[in-house]
């Protein structure tokens, strides 16, 4: 079945503990990104990686770092989480952003909810 | 910068009625793509429905339609026959081709019996 799998579905943890959310498609894929999803906001994209080995921040980068050392993983790297963290995060990917025939529709992972005490 | 802005936070609808949700969008991009996603209280995003910028034609699956307006930079979507399964969160979103995806604040939706 092609899907996005990120994990852990729920954490718990506390200030300044490190913590790696993973992100994993079996779609071949180029284009993952990463989500923040708050009360009253909607969603806003923390990373995006365009392919292997090739990064870049959204508009809400502090905070969080990213990787992309192969095509179907993109992990969330918290490297000392804080409180204003605690949210709703997505990972989700496309075939690529642009072009027509759906290649860049978003397939989304089923989130991942982390608390931060 | 591009923005996306949904100005219904909640609505209702009864059951086999009609609802349309509004979303408007500001850009200088001449090409883009613009999409509504559903988030039923699973959490799952799911697409509802894409509308490629340059075609005329409003996208239409099933139930959901949209009206697209260019000129207005309008995006609205119109959901007829509601049926409880389309209580969700609906969230507007945009994207030029650029690599950045920008979604509205959402609408919470609620079909009643």
């Amino acid at each position: 079945e092609a899907q996005v799998t990120q994990n852990p579905r729920y954490l718990i943890t506390v200030t300044g503990k490190k913590l790696t959310v993973t992100c994993s498609q079996n779609m071949n894929h180029e284009y993952m990104s990463w989500y923040r999803q708050d009360p009253g906001l909607g969603l806003r994209q923390i990373y995006y990686s365009m392919n292997v080995e090739v990064t870049d921040k959204g508009d809400v980068p502090e905070g969080y770092k990213v990787s992309r050392k192969e095509k179907r993983n993109f992990p969330l790297i918290l490297e000392s989480p804080s409180p204003n963290q605690t949210s709703l995060y997505f990972c989700a990917s496309s075939l690529y952003t642009g072009g027509s025939g759906g290649a860049n529709v978003l397939t989304f992972g089923a989130g991942s909810r982390l608390t931060v005490l | 910068a591009q923005t996306v802005t949904q100005s219904q936070p909640e609505m209702s609808v009864q059951e086999a009625e009609t609802v349309t949700l509004s979303c408007t969008y500001d850009t200088s991009e001449s090409n883009y793509y613009l999409f509504w996603y559903k988030q039923p209280p699973s959490r799952q995003m799911i697409l509802v429905i894409r509308q490629e910028a340059y075609k005329q034609q409003n996208a239409t699956e099933n139930r959901f339609s949209v009206n697209f307006q260019k000129a207005a930079k309008s995006f609205s979507l119109k959901i007829s026959d509601s049926q409880l399964g389309d209580t969700a969160m609906y969230f507007c979103a945009y994207t030029s081709g650029t690599y950045k995806y920008i979604f509205g604040t959402g609408t919470r939706l609620k079909v009643l019996a």
